[in-house]
């Protein structure tokens, strides 16, 4: 089993709408946990942290659930320009990346 | 604001050559780490250090070697490419192992023929 894991997708959603994403992680004993976002192959760039009590930046929510191991983010009111691939991260003593979630969002 | 600096930006070697990609970061940051990723996959842990003079392996440490003299330095240096190193390596910087998060270099495309 990979110590994290991410649907693919691609998740293809008009503008306007609400998508979610979910990351499940294999050790109990992980620390810490981040969404970033990667353009086309470019360096990934921090989206956001997710702490234990969840967390909002504006349209985006994130959340932990370390009973069931998962990590997840909202994105509300899809802009065009948040057509990405969404990674996941997770930390115990190193830093662990998921695949990634391909997102379209259409016009 | 340099950050996470990675040099080249593009490489093309032939099989069987070695070289050493460059990363420096100007941060003070005490966690660096290397990545590869390949299309349609995530990015891929090849080794990291927790600081100056410690180095350890990641899940694909095959075929690379790495050091770490000073803090700002954090080279990886491929012994005898292969094709299957053809990859975007990514090298990324951290202050705290596990609390702060990472930053990324702009990566290096090498092509291995």
């Amino acid at each position: 089993r990979k110590e994290v894991e991410q649907d693919p997708g691609p998740f293809n959603v008009p503008e306007g709408a609400t998508v979610a994403f979910n990351c499940t992680y294999s050790n109990s004993a992980s620390q810490s946990f981040f969404w970033y976002r990667q353009d086309c192959r470019k360096e990934p760039k921090l989206l956001m942290s997710v702490y234990s009590s969840g967390n909002e930046d504006g349209r985006f929510t994130a959340q932990l659930n370390r009973a069931s191991q998962y990590i997840s983010l909202l994105i509300r009111d899809s802009k065009l320009s948040d057509s990405a691939t969404y990674l996941c991260v997770v930390n115990k003593d190193k830093y662990i990346f998921g695949t990634g979630t391909r997102l379209k969002v259409l016009a | 604001n340099a950050g996470v600096t990675q040099t080249p930006k593009f490489q093309v070697l032939k099989t069987g050559q070695s070289m050493t990609l460059q990363c420096a970061q100007d941060m003070n940051h005490e966690y660096m780490s290397w990545y590869r990723q390949d299309p349609g996959m995530g990015l891929r842990l090849i080794h990291y250090s927790v600081g100056a003079g410690i180095t350890d392996q990641g899940e694909v440490p095959n075929g690379y070697n790495v050091s770490r003299s000073t803090t700002e330095d954090f080279p990886l240096r491929l012994l005898s490419a292969a094709p299957s190193q053809t990859s975007v390596y990514f090298c990324a910087s951290s202050s705290t192992l596990g609390v702060q998060p990472q930053h990324f270099g702009d990566g290096t495309r090498l092509s291995i023929l």
